[in-house]
Parts: C-alpha cells; structure tokens; sequence
C-alpha cells in the first residue's frame, strides 16, 4: 500500500502527557500537511512542510503543538502537556506541489485525552 | 482568504433518489473546489475537484458536481442513491499555500 499512513490509529493519555504521531507520506510527495477534525467539524488546517521546510506553522492551535519533518520524509506532530480540548483526530496529507493543492489524506490518529 | 459554507449538515434521502448537497465558497482568487468523502473514523477520500476548464466535474462512484462562478456555487450530485453512500462528506477550496479550507460537512443518511 503505498497510501499515506498514520500511527497510531488511537491514542489515549492523560492530561499533562506528551504525545507524538508520525505521518509516512506518499513516497514521491513532498508537501505534508497536518489537520485537525473535531467532532462534528471539517479538518481545520495546522501547519505544512515543502520538503523538510516548514513554511507555514502559524496555525498551531498554541506553543503546545510542534512539527517536524526531518530529511523531508516522514513527520511528527508533538502535542505537549496534553489538554482534554486537545481530544481530536489528527490527520495528515501529502501532495506533490502542484498548482492544485490536491491532497491525499491518511486514516488519521484519535487523541482521547482523559 | 477563502472560505466553505456547507448547507444542511444533514441529509435523508431513500435508495434511489437523487443526492444533492450543497457548497457555496468565498474566495479571492479562482478557486479550486473539492469534495470529499468520510467514513466512520477514517480518514478523506477525494471524490472530485475543479481546477480549470469544463464546469462540470464527473467523480469517483457516480458523483458529480457543477462549478457556478455566478453563484460561487459548487453542488454535489448523485442521480441514485445508494445504502454504501451513507458519509460524511466535506467540500472545500484550497487556500494560497494550497491547503484546504473545508467546510463543515455534511452527513448523508441514506434511508432503505
């Protein structure tokens, strides 16, 4: 399956924990996206890498919430001292950098925090 | 900037009839439009997008949608519904560093 892929799937932690989810793009893409997708709500845009450049990282929810993509492959996104709104999927993208922005979009990570 | 409103976050329809769900957007340049499907704790598949060109876009199962710039409409359509159809579906448009702004959604109930 050469398809973005996410882990976990689930992550359950208790508040004031740390989190890290990891994103594997599509081997040939080399933009990467982060979202989040509250219950009820459309992806809402988080931050976004060209390459290993992050180029936009003004979205992140508060100084909370970090991202890396090292060598430009796969990512992390790293939520710190974990708070109950923090409860959310977590979705990330790739796309090849085209005019159109069409993105393709892995199955997501679920943070319960409790 | 640009932005998605979704009309009706639910929809009912019997198998068989016809889908339509709405999306209107606001933005300052020409847009690009998609629309995606979701399933129960999955991720988003593409359905269709608009770039440029024809203004009617054919889709993935059966799924269409026609761009309107008078409007600044962009509708999905399905002649027939079907049961496996039932999902959240999200329209949106792509901002200036080419990510999406999705509206949100719409859940489409498909009734026996």
């Amino acid at each position: 399956d050469t398809g973005v892929s996410q882990n976990p799937r689930h992550k359950i932690t208790k508040r004031g924990q740390n989190v890290t989810f990891r994103c594997d793009p599509i081997s040939e893409h080399n933009r990467l996206y982060w979202y989040r997708q509250t219950l009820g709500q459309g992806p809402e845009f988080l931050t976004y890498f060209q390459n290993e450049a992050q180029l936009e990282k003004s979205r992140l929810l508060s100084d909370r919430f970090s991202a890396e993509r090292p060598k430009g492959s796969f990512s992390t996104l790293e939520i710190q001292r974990t708070e109950q709104g923090d409860s959310a999927m977590y979705l990330c993208a790739s796309s090849i950098d085209v005019e159109t922005g069409e993105a393709f979009f892995g199955q997501g990570t679920r943070l319960t925090v409790v | 900037a640009q932005s998605v409103t979704q009309l009706g976050s639910h929809v009912s329809v019997s198998e068989g009839a016809l889908v339509l769900l709405r999306c209107n957007y606001s933005s300052s340049v020409p847009p690009y439009l998609f629309w995606y499907v979701q399933y129960p704790n999955q991720g988003l598949q593409l359905l269709l997008k608009y770039t440029t060109g024809a203004t009617l876009v054919k889709g993935i199962n059966g799924f269409e949608a026609e761009f309107k710039k008078s409007e600044t409409s962009f509708h999905l359509t399905k002649p027939s519904a079907h049961m496996s159809d039932a999902a959240e579906y999200f329209c949106a448009v792509r901002g200036s560093a080419r990510q999406l702004t999705f509206g949100s959604g719409t859940q489409l109930t498909v009734l026996p």
